[in-house]
């Protein structure tokens, strides 16, 4: 299996700019989350989503954070404008109701650096 | 609310030292716990899990046993290397149709030759 898939790997923008990350999920897999890590706050869960839908967004830090899940196997996170302190690395990751309790499979990390 | 502590950071060690990072949890119900390594530069991998109490997880040799009676979960490996560096994460689930995992804020081991 290919794991969980994320891209862009880095980004640079300038703040105001529209930002736009994309993962793909374990095939199979019907959870999907979004974390952001900073080393002032740790590990944050942004949302997450059950079959492409949206159960928890409380973590989304404010409206200029929307996250989309169109189909079982896309789901991107978009920042516009972006700010400077949002800069951070983004983690999605990925879990199945038919695996291993709970466990989640993590992408690799797109690093956003907004100057 | 759920809310797993672990110990602060970074924790430094000598290379074949014993190794312990201890984690306690606060929970309604009966989680499973995990324990997440972050090596540089990557996503987050689990390392071991445990669903039950006095369950004692293991791999990599590591390993942590669920203690109900003390709310904990303490990782443990009795030499570790320099490869072993790396950010462990403590993390809690509770209910089998609760897919979110309530996190630690993470432990930085840093191993010297």
């Amino acid at each position: 299996d290919a794991g969980v898939i994320q891209s862009p790997r880095h980004e640079v923008t300038e703040m105001g700019q529209e930002v736009t990350l994309r993962c793909k999920p374990i095939s199979g897999h019907d959870y999907l989350f979004w974390y952001r890590q900073t080393m002032m706050r740790g590990l944050e869960l942004l949302i997450y989503f059950n079959n492409n839908v949206p159960i928890d967004d409380s973590g989304m830090p404010e409206d200029r954070f929307s996250a989309k899940m169109p189909n079982a196997s896309f789901s991107t996170l978009k920042i516009q404008p972006s700010e400077p302190r949002d800069s951070a690395v983004y983690f999605c990751a990925s879990s199945t109701t038919g695996g291993s309790y709970n466990e989640q499979f993590f992408g690799p990390g797109t690093r956003l650096t907004v100057l | 609310g759920d809310s797993v502590t672990q110990m602060e950071g970074p924790v430094t060690l000598s290379e074949e030292a014993f190794l312990t990072i201890n984690c306690t949890y606060t929970a309604t119900g009966y989680p499973s716990l995990f324990w997440y390594v972050q090596y540089p530069g990557e996503g987050l991998q689990l390392l071991l899990k445990a669903t039950k109490a006095d369950d004692k997880g293991s791999n990599k040799g590591f390993e942590a046993t669920y203690r109900k009676e003390t709310t904990s979960f303490h990782l443990e490996k009795g030499s570790v290397q320099v490869s072993d560096s790396a950010v462990y994460f403590c993390a809690l689930s509770v209910g089998s149709s609760n897919y979110q995992l309530i996190w630690g804020a993470g432990t930085k081991l840093i191993i010297k030759p």
